[in-house]
């Protein structure tokens, strides 16, 4: 079955730095992968998506890098702001199917 | 567009009664919904997958009995937590996917119900 997880549970940046988190799924068959923000008590945001047939996708100062060989996926945040704290979840799944598989979560921290 | 609602989002109950949580998409029709479950500092747990007009697909280890699901309309969703115990307590989170959206398998979250079984 589909599992993703995520290297570092925790990650705290300074204001204005860039920002790196990063994921890992296992199900080869994945072809679509999202990227959603879940700030406390509320659901999940969507940031970024990035199907299979591309390795790069870039949005308003993040970035999604898809390396399909080693299964690894990653986000990147330009500029990081304190409002970009909160949790960041990688999910998996296909186009041709409905279910996200959601990885460990990163806890994001932005000190002024 | 693409907003998809819950109510209640808070709720507290007594042990042994049951719970029941909404889940709406506003501007949509949704024919497919899911249901996840969130505890503290944890990822999202998928529990089914809500289709309109026809029986939920419950992932491993969810108790279908326990947790009811029905999917009555095209904009609603609802699940029953019935007979509810303090480890039922958690974070409910519903979504749904836009039939619009074709080439996207993006999910649309609702805020959440946070459910406490006293």
């Amino acid at each position: 079955g589909e599992s993703v997880g995520l290297h570092l549970p925790t990650l705290s940046v300074q204001e204005g730095d860039n920002s790196i988190i990063n994921c890992a799924y296992s199900n080869s068959a994945s072809d679509y992968f999202i990227w959603y923000k879940q700030e406390s008590g509320k659901g999940p945001q969507f940031i970024i998506d990035i199907r299979s047939n591309m390795d790069k996708r870039q949005g308003q100062r993040v970035t999604v890098l898809l390396n399909k060989t080693v299964k690894h996926l990653s986000l990147q945040i330009a500029a990081t702001q304190p409002g970009d704290s909160a949790v960041y979840f990688c999910s998996a799944g296909g186009t041709s199917y409905g279910k996200l598989t959601f990885g460990q979560g990163t806890i994001l921290t932005v000190h002024p | 567009g693409a907003v998809v609602s819950q109510h209640p989002s808070w709720v507290i109950c007594k042990s042994g009664t049951s719970v029941k949580i909404e889940c709406r998409s506003l501007d949509f029709q949704a024919t497919t919904m899911f249901w996840y479950r969130q505890f503290p500092k944890q990822s999202l747990m998928l529990m089914a997958t809500s289709n309109e007009g026809s029986k939920a697909t419950y992932e491993q280890g969810v108790e279908k009995d326990k947790f009811l699901i029905n999917h009555a309309s095209l904009t609603l969703s609802t699940l029953t937590v019935t007979s509810a115990h303090p480890e039922d307590s958690s974070f409910y989170i519903c979504s749904a996917r836009d039939p619009g959206m074709t080439s996207r398998n993006e999910q649309f979250f609702g805020p959440g119900t946070r459910l406490t079984v006293l």
